[in-house]
């Protein structure tokens, strides 16, 4: 089965500093698709970053990127110059086309402080 | 327009009762999902349907069923309801499927005394 673990529950970063959330998983399959969703206060989950596994460039969106380490099952999320609106819980979740199941992880809780 | 909607947002209810969630895409997709996230955050896929297929996730209690009237909608139906329900329910939808980006709705949050 697939697993998704992110060993950090809370974290904090400094406005305009950047913070790496980690995230790994374990699979036997080749193909799969990674996600970062974030879960704001408001409760409303958005999607921050998709990743297909057999691209090798890691993928970006504006101020977040991902360390893509295929062969390490690791998928850690870079978010620079760090906002107030990034406060939020962020989710990790892995999925394939052969697979029945979306996982997620436990999630992050990450506070930006001013 | 709100792509994926959910009515109610919130839902306090007594134990043993039948109660409904409705959602609602406008995004044309063809695969919807409903989510459970228990009081420590952790999301747990409950069911996945398209218009070929549905998938339950087999620690599902049968007390929970999906119905989906036509391809924009993905109600959820529970019976006889229990204090361990109690959790916020997301509605999902995505273009195709699982591996396509999911968008959510606001969540429901079912109170059950």
């Amino acid at each position: 089965a697939q697993t998704v673990t992110q060993s950090q529950p809370e974290m904090s970063v400094q406005e305009a500093e950047t913070v790496t959330l980690s995230c790994t998983y374990d699979t036997s399959e080749s193909n799969y698709y990674l996600f970062w969703y974030k879960q704001p206060p408001s409760r409303q989950m958005i999607l921050v970053i998709r990743q297909e596994a057999y691209k090798q460039q890691n993928a970006t969106e504006n101020r977040f990127s991902v360390n893509f380490q295929k062969a390490a099952k690791s998928f850690s999320l870079k978010i620079s110059d760090s906002q107030l609106g990034d406060t939020a819980m962020y989710f990790c979740a892995f999925s394939s086309n052969t697979g029945n199941q979306f996982y997620f992880g436990t999630g992050t809780s990450l506070t930006v402080i001013p | 327009d709100t792509a994926v909607s959910q009515t109610p947002k919130y839902l306090v209810t007594q134990m043993g009762n039948d109660k409904s969630i409705k959602c609602e895409q406008n995004l044309g997709h063809d695969t919807m999902y409903w989510y459970k996230q228990d009081s420590k955050k952790f999301l747990k896929i409950m069911f996945s349907y398209n218009n070929k297929e549905l998938i339950i996730n087999e620690t599902v209690p049968n007390r929970f069923s999906p119905k989906s009237p036509d391809k924009a909608h993905l109600n959820l139906h529970i019976n006889s309801l229990e204090l361990g329900d109690s959790a916020v329910y997301f509605c999902a939808s995505s273009q195709a499927s699982r591996t396509d980006t999911q968008y959510f709705g606001p969540g429901t949050r079912l109170t059950v005394l």
